[in-house]
């Protein structure tokens, strides 16, 4: 079926720090990957996606790993700053019309 | 500003009741998606609607309904409503009708049912 397991489920780092959050999909028919943010009482927001033809995509102090053989990717935040204390959510298409969310990772920066 | 306009914003009601949510999309997008979030929870996929047909369904509940209007905005209609559908109701727009362009949400809609 159509799953995306995200871990971990909450991740507390230093300020100055970086921190990785993993998920891993079900299909290789998925050929999309976003990555959300949400802060708190907010709308999540897209900060980073990447298809499946790249391998890595970065963005400032962002960045998306994709693995295709193994069916995981990865969102990597380097220098972390308190404004980056939120939920992210990953998420696949599975190759079809329709995004299918991870279960979130609550990331806390620690000042 | 995303560009999604979701109303109302918050909205009590008590159970058995009848409720529509209503969004509106980022101008020149034709897909509609609606998912709902409860408390600490992720973000559940209940519907899709591109250019005014249905496209996808998700684990939707009989007692819920949408609809897509022919100037694109959505209705999420929800009945019989208990205390388990209190959550928020986000809508999210994309120009494509398939799932490989992300997703602007709209600030959603969060139903309290008491």
């Amino acid at each position: 079926g159509e799953n995306v397991e995200q871990h971990p489920s909450t991740l507390s780092v230093q300020e100055g720090d970086s921190a990785v959050i993993k998920c891993t999909y079900s299909d290789s028919a998925s050929n999309y990957f976003p990555w959300y943010k949400q802060e708190l009482g907010k709308r999540p927001q897209l900060i980073i996606d990447i298809r499946s033809n790249v391998g890595e995509k970065k963005d400032q102090r962002i960045a998306v790993t994709l693995n295709k053989t193994a069916k995981h990717f990865s969102l990597h935040i380097t220098e972390t700053q308190p404004e980056d204390s939120a939920v992210y959510f990953c998420a696949s298409n599975f190759g079809n019309e329709k995004l299918t969310f991870g279960t979130g990772t609550r990331l806390t920066i620690i000042p | 500003d995303s560009g999604v306009t979701q109303t109302p914003k918050h909205l009590i009601t008590a159970t058995g009741q009848r409720v529509t949510l209503r969004c509106s999309p980022r101008s020149g997008d034709l897909s509609v998606y609606w998912y709902q979030q409860s408390l600490d929870q992720g973000l559940q996929f209940l519907i899709q609607y591109y250019n005014g047909e249905e496209r996808a369904k998700g684990n939707i509940l009989e007692r819920f309904s949408a609809q897509q209007f022919p100037d694109l905005h959505s209705e999420l209609n929800l009945s019989s409503l208990e205390l388990g559908d209190s959550a928020l109701y986000f809508c999210a727009s994309s120009v494509a009708r398939t799932g490989q362009r992300g997703y602007t949400f709209g600030s959603g809609t969060r139903l309290t049912v008491v």
